[in-house]
C-alpha cells in the first residue's frame, strides 16, 4: 500500500545534540511538508518541499533544517538551536500543486521527539 | 490572508446522538476546505473536502459537512456518533495561491460517552 513512513516513532534528544527525522512516501507526490504539534495547538508549518532540490521556510523554521535530495525522501533536522523541541512531528506530502491549491494532504503517524 | 477558526475547543456527545463540530473561516478568495481526524498518537486522516463543487459534502465514516459562503461557515455534521468517533478534529483551509500549504484550526477534542 501506498503511504508515508516517518521514523522513529519515538526520538530522544540530549542537550547540544542535533538528532534528525526520517520521512519517506512512495505516493509519487511531488509536495512534501513538515509541521509540529503540540498539546491542544493545531499544526505548524516547519518547511515545505514543491520539487526536488528546492524548499522553503513556514512560519517555524527557526532551529530546523531540511534536504530534499529525493523526491520520495524529505528529512527533517532539529539543531541544538531549537530550544524547545520536545514535540510531536508530522511529515505529509500532496499531489504538485501549481496548477491547483486545493490538493489535501497525506500525513505519517508521526514522531514524538522528547528531551533527555 | 486566509484563517480558520474552531469555536469549540471540546465536544462530549453521547453515542447514538449527533455531532456538531463548528468551524468558522476567513478568505479573501474562494478557498478549499478539509476536515482531519487524528486519533492519539496517528498522523491526521481526511474525512472530507471541498473544492467549489456541491455545497453539501459526504466523507467517511458518515461524516458530512456544509459550505456555507453567507456565514463563512463548514460545520461538521454526523447523525450519530460511535464510540470510535472520539478523536481530534481539525478544520483546515487552503492557503492563498499555489503553494499547497494549508492552514489549520487549532482542534476540536471529541468525546463520546457510552
Amino acid at each position: 500500500d501506498g503511504g508515508i513512513t516517518q521514523s522513529p516513532k519515538y526520538l530522544f534528544r540530549k542537550e547540544g545534540q542535533n538528532v534528525t527525522l526520517s520521512c519517506e512516501q512512495n505516493l509519487n507526490h511531488d509536495a512534501m511538508y513538515w509541521y509540529r504539534q503540540d498539546p491542544g495547538q493545531g499544526l505548524r508549518l516547519i518547511y515545505y518541499s514543491q520539487i526536488v532540490n528546492d524548499f522553503q521556510k513556514g512560519d517555524i523554521a527557526e532551529g530546523y533544517s531540511v534536504s530534499r535530495e529525493k523526491k520520495e525522501s524529505f528529512p527533517l533536522t532539529v539543531t541544538s538551536a531549537q530550544k524547545n523541541p520536545t514535540a510531536f512531528y508530522l511529515c505529509a506530502s500532496s499531489p504538485q500543486t501549481g496548477v491547483t491549491g486545493n490538493q489535501p494532504q497525506h500525513f505519517g503517524d508521526g514522531t514524538r521527539l522528547s528531551i533527555l | 490572508a486566509q484563517s480558520v477558526t474552531q469555536l469549540d475547543s471540546h465536544v462530549s456527545v453521547s453515542e447514538g446522538t449527533p455531532v456538531l463540530l463548528r468551524c468558522n473561516y476567513s478568505s479573501s478568495y474562494s478557498p478549499s476546505l478539509f476536515w482531519y481526524v487524528q486519533h492519539p498518537n496517528k498522523g491526521l486522516q481526511l474525512l472530507l473536502k471541498y473544492t467549489s463543487a456541491a455545497t453539501l459534502v459526504k466523507g467517511i465514516n458518515g461524516f458530512e459537512a456544509e459550505f456555507k459562503k453567507s456565514e463563512t461557515s463548514f460545520h461538521l455534521t454526523k447523525p450519530s456518533a460511535h464510540m470510535s468517533d472520539a478523536a481530534e478534529y481539525f478544520c483546515v483551509v487552503s492557503d492563498q495561491g499555489n503553494t499547497g500549504k494549508l492552514i489549520f484550526g487549532q482542534g476540536t477534542t471529541l468525546q463520546v460517552k457510552p
